[in-house]
């Protein structure tokens, strides 16, 4: 089975700019969460989304946002970048059927913001 | 609210050492689960073990063993004969409650213990 894999890979932008990052879960898997890693506040959650709705969403500002599309890929928009922004953005998939699932998580987006 | 702490930032040991990592959690919650995570440098998260708030049976795999005990809100991981390749970062976390009876899989980690094992 494949696991979790997220394009693109490494990413640099500037700031004021915007950035779409993807996800494809694990086949069978319909819940898509992603988490911002920082050296200073650590992994924080972003969003979670099952059945191309979001079901659960941590605290960041509006800028981030995301959507899931049919096939269970999730894709998480930044727009107007700040240097803050940069981080591994870590996708994770679950089946989200039933409640405190495992979640698999990607190799992550490495967005580095100039 | 919940939280998740692993006061050991950095540990190194010597190859064949054990090593245990220390997980404090706080919640208000009854039923919860706790799971530990392993990043090795590659960055990607690996799942290692979930645990839920009614079972406080030790589990051990291998070389790896868990200790959860309520009362002290703790949940400790331990590598027996430690090897090069267990050098990465161990993050605990705790999941919430779920917000729906369909789940809710928000995950709250600690800061995490970054562990290196020296040959």
């Amino acid at each position: 089975k494949a696991g979790v894999t997220q394009t693109p890979r490494y990413l640099i932008k500037t700031r004021g700019q915007q950035v779409t990052l993807s996800c494809s879960p694990i086949s069978g898997h319909r819940s898509v969460s992603w988490y911002q890693q920082t050296p200073g506040q650590g992994l924080q959650f972003l969003f979670e989304y099952f059945s191309e709705t979001q079901r659960n969403k941590g605290n960041f500002p509006g800028r981030f946002s995301g959507r899931q599309f049919s096939n269970s890929r999730s894709e998480m928009n930044v727009s107007t970048l700040e240097l803050g922004d940069s981080a591994l953005y870590l996708c994770a998939s679950s089946p989200g059927t039933t409640p405190y699932n495992e979640q698999f998580f990607g190799p992550g987006t490495r967005l580095t913001v100039l | 609210a919940q939280k998740v702490t692993q006061a050991q930032t950095e540990i190194s040991v010597v190859e064949k050492e054990d090593v245990t990592l220390d997980c404090v959690y706080e919640t208000r919650d009854t039923t919860y689960y706790l799971f530990w995570y392993k990043q090795p440098p590659s960055g990607e998260l690996v799942f290692l073990i979930r645990r839920n708030s009614f079972d406080e049976q030790n589990e051990i795999s291998g070389r790896y063993s868990w200790n959860f005990q309520k009362s002290t809100s703790s949940f400790n991981f331990t590598i027996t004969a430690s090897q090069v390749v267990d050098s990465a970062v161990y993050f605990c976390a705790l999941s919430e409650r779920p917000i729906s009876n369909f789940g809710n899989e928000k995950l709250t980690f600690g800061t995490g213990t970054r562990l290196t094992i020296i040959p």
